[in-house]
C-alpha cells in the first residue's frame, strides 16, 4: 500500500501562503496524488490532484519533484475559513485510493 | 446537483446491537465507498461498491458488511456492534470505479455505542 507521512499540525497567520508537504517513497508508477480538506463535522472535499510536476487550480497549486517520492500543497493568501485537516492521498493502482488510508492528515490552524 | 446525503447524521446504539446506516449518491455516480473515521486511526477504507457489486474491502471484521441497490444506494450494516465502533462513518460516490476518480464526500453518519 502507498503509505504518506505529513505533519501533523502547522499554524500560519493570515495572508501568508501556506505549503504542506507530504512523503510518499513507495509511491507506484500509475498513482496519483490527491489532496483533500476536511472541516469539522464534515466529510473530506477534492482540492486538487496531479501526477508529476505542477498543477494549479481556482483553491491551490500542487508541486510534484521529478521522483515523485513527496508533494507539497501550497495554498496561497489563506484566510480564517482555511483552518481544517489536509489530506494527502496517493493511489495504489490496483484497487484505488479505496486501498489506501488516509491517515491523520496535517491540522491547519490560520491565526488572526 | 444534489449532493452526497447520509442517513441518520446522529445515532446512539448499545453493544451487542446492529445498526444500518444509509447513503445516496450523487446522481449519476455509480460507486460508493464506505470509511471509518475515529480520533486515532483517522480515516479507514471500508468497502466500494460499484454496479450493485463489492469492488474492494478494506481491512475490518465480518460485522460490517455493505450492499448497493440498482439506484446506486448503498447501506452499510454493522452487526454486534462494540464499544470500539462508535467513529464518524463516511460515505463517498464517484462517477466510476478507481483511483482516478475524485470522490464526493457525505456529511457523515455520527455512531455512539454505548
Amino acid at each position: 500500500l502507498a503509505k504518506t507521512t505529513q505533519p501533523i499540525s502547522m499554524d500560519s497567520y493570515e495572508g501568508q501562503e501556506v505549503n504542506i508537504t507530504c512523503s510518499h517513497n513507495n509511491i507506484a508508477t500509475n498513482d496519483y496524488i490527491t489532496w483533500y480538506q476536511q472541516f469539522p463535522s464534515q466529510g473530506p472535499r477534492f482540492i486538487i490532484q496531479g501526477y508529476k510536476t505542477k498543477v494549479k487550480n481556482e483553491v491551490a497549486s500542487l508541486f510534484i519533484p521529478a521522483d515523485r517520492k513527496s508533494s507539497t500543497l501550497s495554498l496561497p493568501r489563506v484566510s480564517l475559513s482555511d483552518t481544517a485537516v489536509y489530506y494527502c492521498l496517493v493511489g495504489d493502482g490496483i484497487g484505488g485510493y479505496q486501498k489506501v488510508t488516509f491517515g491523520t492528515g496535517t491540522k491547519l490552524q490560520v491565526i488572526p | 446537483k444534489a449532493g452526497v446525503t447520509q442517513t441518520p447524521r446522529y445515532l446512539i446504539k448499545t453493544r451487542g446491537q446492529q445498526v444500518t446506516l444509509s447513503c445516496s449518491p450523487i446522481s449519476g455516480h455509480r460507486s460508493v465507498s464506505w470509511y471509518q473515521q475515529t480520533p486515532g486511526q483517522g480515516l479507514q477504507f471500508l468497502f466500494e461498491y460499484f454496479s450493485e457489486t463489492q469492488r474492494n474491502k478494506g481491512n475490518f471484521p465480518g460485522r460490517f458488511s455493505g450492499r448497493q441497490f440498482s439506484n446506486s444506494r448503498s447501506e452499510m450494516n454493522v452487526s454486534t456492534l462494540e464499544l470500539g465502533d462508535s467513529a464518524l462513518y463516511l460515505c463517498a460516490s464517484s462517477v466510476a470505479s478507481g483511483s482516478f476518480n475524485e470522490q464526493f464526500f457525505g456529511p457523515g453518519t455520527r455512531l455512539t455505542v454505548l
